[in-house]
């Protein structure tokens, strides 16, 4: 059975940073596409950054790029996402989600979430 | 604003049938495959349709999906008070980005 299990989460001032991370469990971590989609309150679904399964490339949404930093380590099976320069906007739950193959524009399961939040 | 558009809410019935949309442009859903996600109150998404109308295991035949040129609808028969929840499609944007429609509230009166 597939797991995701984010942490890092919590209270942070404008302009700093964050570490979240994601444990996974349930497959080959390393073969697929992984992503972060965050859902600030009230609001819809956002894409923040994927990374592909095999060669680990990083994509990232506007929004977030030179900012966010996508990794994952693949001896502790975990997807993390750096956050620097933290803003108000980017205050939302941010989900972990696995593709269904090494890509990861289908989010075949998702993690509980955890909830940053940016104070101004 | 969302780059993939969807009507905020629809509502039926329980036992009807509802339709939700999912309009994007040929730089999304026209040259690619459309997700749909459900997300019920409080808790994270789940996948319900990928590649336009394929169904992850567990996931009931009244859920199906289709696509027509540059949009797709998500197309629920035999409303249950437990489909009540918020839907979502997705598909690739530009640049390897991913993309999500704003997101339809479905009501089940």
């Amino acid at each position: 059975e597939v797991q995701l299990l984010e942490s890092g989460g919590g209270l942070v001032q404008s302009g700093g940073s964050l570490r979240l991370s994601c444990a996974a469990s349930g497959f080959t971590f390393s073969n697929y596409g992984m992503s972060w989609v965050r859902q600030a309150p009230g609001k819809g679904l956002e894409w923040v950054s994927g990374i592909t399964g095999t060669y680990d490339s990083p994509y990232y949404a506007d929004s977030v790029k030179g900012r966010f930093t996508i990794s994952r380590d693949t001896s502790k099976n975990t997807l993390n996402l750096e956050m620097n320069s933290l803003r108000a906007e980017d205050t939302a739950v941010y989900y972990c989600a696995k593709g269904t193959s090494g890509w990861y524009s289908v989010c075949e399961s998702w993690g509980q979430g955890t909830l940053v939040t940016v104070s101004s | 604003q969302s780059v993939l558009t969807q009507p905020p809410s629809v509502s039926a019935a329980p036992g009807q049938d509802v339709t939700i949309s999912c309009s994007g442009s040929n730089s999304n859903i026209g040259n690619n495959y459309v997700s749909w996600y459900q997300q019920l109150p409080g808790t994270a998404p789940k996948l319900l349709i990928y590649d336009n109308n394929k169904r992850p295991s567990g996931i009931p035949d009244r859920f199906s999906g289709s696509k027509s040129g540059t949009s797709a609808t998500l197309d629920i028969t035999g409303l249950q008070t437990g489909d009540e929840a918020d839907y979502y499609c997705g598909t690739w944007g530009s640049s390897l980005n991913v993309v999500f429609g704003g997101g339809t509230k479905l009501t089940v009166l």
